[in-house]
């Protein structure tokens, strides 16, 4: 079975920068059937997808995002990661690590919430 | 983006009713529309792939139709366990979108 958990810091202050690592158990990462992701949702309200990485190092960034995340992957260590940069209030959410078999997302870490505040 | 509009957003039901939700996606998605659960406190569950089969281990009363820009999906007898959050999602273009969900309450 697999599993997925999220870790990182649950307090990010406002400008910094957002760092969560998801640690892939029951399965390898290095399997080229899947996509490593991560999807967010704030408070109360509905999922946003932020982007997700192969096995192989390459990425794909929501647009709207893109210019403030970096997803890379330590296929050594089975774990994927998130950063996210300049943060603001509106980037606090539940952040979720998953994987995606191309057509559904078959497998949610727990969820960890990040609060942006100072 | 896609966008991905569900209806209604809430919804109540008795036990042992016929729920329906419907999602309309912006363009023609062909079949490339999933459906999950998500329950109080807990991460979304998949439920429906590919429009209309379901993830193994999902009950049977769920199902789900449709293709291009409509679909629904239907619980075919509502039980209590079912209390929870519904969203679709499409996976047809980047980046993938999902509705903005179905809250289902028991009457």
């Amino acid at each position: 079975q697999v599993q997925l958990q999220e870790s990182g810091p649950r307090l990010v202050k406002p400008s910094q920068t957002l760092s969560l690592t998801c640690t892939v158990s029951g399965g390898s990462i290095s399997s080229g059937d899947y996509y490593w992701s991560w999807i967010r949702q704030p408070p109360g309200k509905g999922l946003e997808w932020i982007g997700y990485i192969y096995y192989s190092g390459s990425t794909y960034y929501n647009p709207s995002l893109k210019s403030r995340v970096t997803i890379l992957i330590d296929t050594s260590k089975n774990q994927f990661s998130l950063n996210l940069s300049s943060v603001t209030a509106a980037d606090t959410a539940v952040y979720y690590c998953a994987r995606d078999r191309s057509t559904a997302v078959d497998y949610w870490g727990q969820g960890t919430l990040v609060t942006v505040s100072s | 983006d896609i966008q991905m509009t569900q209806s209604p957003s809430s919804l109540s039901a008795s036990v042992g009713d016929r729920v329906t939700i419907t999602c309309q996606a912006s363009q023609d998605i062909t079949n490339y529309l999933n459906w999950y659960q998500q329950k109080p406190g807990k991460a979304p569950q998949l439920l429906i792939y590919d429009a209309y089969n379901l993830e193994m281990g999902v009950p049977s009363r769920f199902s789900g139709s449709g293709s291009g820009t409509d679909f629904t999906f239907t619980i075919s007898s509502l039980q209590p366990e079912d209390i929870a959050t519904y969203y679709c999602q499409q996976y047809d273009n980047l980046p993938y979108t999902f509705g903005q969900g179905t809250k289902l309450e028991i009457k």
